[in-house]
């Protein structure tokens, strides 16, 4: 049981390059989740999937795109990087809203991104 | 839209004193409120999670209280260790979204 695991661990894009991030969970979970971290701000939500075949924006989804074409593996790619997308990237997923586990998040180790 | 306060932003005590992390919340209507460790380029690592329907979890030396009514949430680590080192984040559960606070830095003196 691996838990939830991203690929890659670190990378260096130019300005414009694109590149997608790979979440995969193993734990049957319904909802997947992409956050960006930025020093001193937190975690912010990028997008969201409460399902197969489904996504949604979150707080600050503008350059990115996702896609969850199996229920196990969540994609966000970077279609043109910019400089300000150089930040670390976390994966989460959790059980469905109603479950008896609390709907608690479990996180990936991370993608480091730095975009020159 | 929720807003999560961490005061402070960071925490230096003596090895052996209990640490009080404070996490303020704008909207009181959270399905619930988790705790997360987080080490210095690493993941993050759920400590405590909270039902909006109860007032406190407790884990070993740690504890964390609910207010939803104040919008508040505390967690309280008992007798700190330098392991014990590291940034904790609270986040507040809205409509399928999780809301950070920027995070207390804590750092235990030996």
């Amino acid at each position: 049981n691996a838990g939830v695991t991203q690929t890659p661990k670190f990378r260096v894009l130019k300005t414009g390059q694109s590149m997608t991030l790979l979440c995969a969970q193993d734990m049957n979970h319904e909802y997947m989740y992409w956050y960006r971290q930025d020093p001193g701000m937190g975690l912010r939500l990028i997008h969201y999937s409460v399902g197969e075949g489904t996504t949604a924006k979150g707080e600050v989804p503008d350059g990115y795109n996702v896609s969850r074409l199996k229920k196990q593996n969540f994609l966000l790619g970077l279609e043109s990087a910019a400089p300000s997308q150089t930040s670390v990237y976390f994966c989460a997923s959790s059980y469905s809203l109603g479950e008896p586990t609390g709907y608690e998040q479990y996180f990936g180790p991370g993608t480091r991104l730095t975009v020159t | 839209k929720q807003e999560v306060t961490q005061i402070p932003a960071a925490l230096s005590v003596p090895e052996g004193e209990n640490l009080v992390l404070n996490c303020s919340f704008t909207d009181s209507a959270i399905y619930n409120l988790q705790w997360f460790r987080q080490d210095p380029g690493k993941g993050l690592t759920s400590l405590l999670l909270i039902q909006s329907s109860q007032r406190e979890q407790t884990s070993g030396r740690l504890n964390a209280s609910l207010d939803k009514s104040s919008g508040r949430s505390t967690l309280y680590i008992a007798a700190s260790q330098p392991g014990d080192s590291a940034t904790y984040l609270c986040a507040a559960l809205n409509d399928y979204k999780l809301s950070f606070g920027a995070g207390t830095t804590v750092t235990v003196r030996a």
